[in-house]
């Protein structure tokens, strides 16, 4: 069965620093993958997603993502963090053939101004 | 506005009560899914239907029934079995394209459901 590793629990970031938070999958082939960002008491909102071709995919916010094969990550990333950029990003995987998403246990992200 | 609406926001629930959550969508997916979300496990799935009349269970049914009568609709019951239904539940919507799901899902705001 997939699944979706999210190491980090919780990151303390500074405004204006650089940002990455790990996504590791399993699966044998190639997974669609996906970023969802979720402020406190409300719904997922989708970052960005990577399919097939260009394994950099940008997304909104100025957020991006790089699918490396080799160590079966997508790795989110930020070159310079605002304060509102506080919530808990969640990484998933689907792999096509089912109408299911599967997700990491998230990672918290703190800002400090 | 399209999108999707979960009501109501907050529920309140005594053990042994059955409870009913909304969700509707106006996005003309065809594809619907219930997840639960606890703090430190991410989100589970419950319940998916990728057409009216026709739904699988998820990762976690147990305690939990849903129907699917409509496209737009797609309402979760938690039953009394279901033993620790306390969290925050969120619904979500796809398009589905010949039985394959690749494309994102939306999601609704939420309801938080507490069993006192």
């Amino acid at each position: 069965a997939q699944s979706v590793t999210q190491p980090d629990i919780h990151i303390t970031v500074s405004e204006g620093a650089s940002l990455e938070l790990r996504c590791n999958y399993s699966y044998g082939a190639t997974p669609y993958l996906f970023w969802y960002v979720q402020s406190p008491g409300q719904g997922l909102q989708l970052l960005l997603k990577y399919f097939s071709g260009d394994t950099l995919v940008q997304g909104i916010k100025g957020f991006e993502a790089e699918f490396k094969r080799s160590q079966s990550s997508f790795n989110l990333r930020k070159p310079s963090v605002h304060w509102s950029d506080a919530a808990e990003y969640f990484c998933a995987s689907n792999t096509g053939t089912a109408s299911k998403l599967t997700f990491g246990t998230g990672t918290r992200l703190q800002v400090t101004l | 506005d399209g999108g999707i609406t979960q009501s109501p926001k907050y529920l309140f629930r005594k053990e042994g009560q059955n409870v009913t959550l909304s969700c509707e969508q106006n996005l003309n997916h065809d594809a619907m899914y219930w997840y639960r979300q606890d703090p430190g496990q991410g989100l589970r799935l419950i319940y998916y239907s990728q057409i009216v009349n026709d739904f699988q269970k998820g990762d976690i049914a147990e305690g939990y029934s849903v129907s699917r009568e409509k496209k737009e609709s797609f309402p979760l019951t938690v039953t009394s079995a279901q033993k620790n239904p306390t969290a925050f539940y969120l619904c979500a919507s796809s398009f589905q394209d010949g039985g394959y799901s690749y494309n994102e899902q939306f999601f609704g705001p939420g309801t938080r459901l507490t069993v006192l």
